[in-house]
């Protein structure tokens, strides 16, 4: 059974530019989690989605933002990117919404801003 | 925002040690979970605990569910080399809701 992917796994960028990051989820699984990871802040949880819909938003500013696609396929898009949004992003799918709080997380996209 | 205390931040120890590590929070969460990340790789799932009071074991790993529910604990006893990584606790307040994680401890193994 194929795990989590996501996509690109590095990428670099400057600052002001936009990056959109991709997230398949396991087979069968219909909700997906984002989280930052950064060494201080460990993991934050960005946005959860479920049948296409956000059901769930952390504490971000609304450059952040993401979308679900009717296959499940999630996306996420960071806007006028700052030197801080430099983390690990992590993607993560479950078979529901939010229901055991298992997850299963992908190897996570790395964003370097400079 | 709520936030879970994970304790100690890191750890280094000689193979064959027991180890103990805990996560305590402010507010009353009804899952607890327990992760550990690997240099390069996404967190995995180690121990799910839905009870208060519950003890899970996996292994070499067990995980206790804090009976007032605002704390859960983790032990890995014998430790050998790839038990080295990043634990991670995680609660969710109630279905429906987002994991919260604390900060994470690593953990070191010398042999």
């Amino acid at each position: 059974k194929a795990g989590v992917t996501q996509t690109p796994r590095y990428l670099i960028k400057t600052r002001g530019q936009q990056v959109t990051l991709s997230c398949s989820p396991i087979s069968g699984h219909r909700s997906v989690s984002w989280y930052q990871q950064t060494p201080g802040q460990g993991l934050q949880f960005l946005f959860e989605y479920f049948s296409e819909t956000q059901r769930n938003k952390g504490n971000f500013p609304g450059r952040f933002s993401g979308r679900q696609f009717s296959n499940s396929r999630s996306e996420m898009n960071v806007s006028t990117l700052e030197l801080g949004d430099s983390a690990l992003y992590l993607c993560a799918s479950s078979r529901d919404f939010s229901g055991t709080g298992e997850l299963f997380f992908g190897e996570g996209s790395r964003l370097t801003v400079l | 925002g709520q936030q879970l205390n994970q304790s100690p931040q890191s750890m280094f120890i000689q193979e064959g040690e027991d180890v103990s590590m805990n996560c305590t929070s402010s507010s009353i969460f009804n899952t607890w979970l327990w992760y550990k990340q690997e240099p390069g790789e996404g967190p995995v799932l180690l121990i799910a605990l839905y009870k208060a009071g519950e003890l899970t074991s996996n292994g070499r790993l067990t995980a206790q569910f804090g009976i007032t529910r605002k704390d859960s604990f983790l032990n890995i006893s014998a430790s050998i080399p790839s038990d080295v990584g990043i634990y991670f606790c995680a609660g969710q307040n109630q279905a429906g809701t987002a994991l919260i994680f604390g900060k994470g401890t690593t953990l070191s193994v010398s042999s």
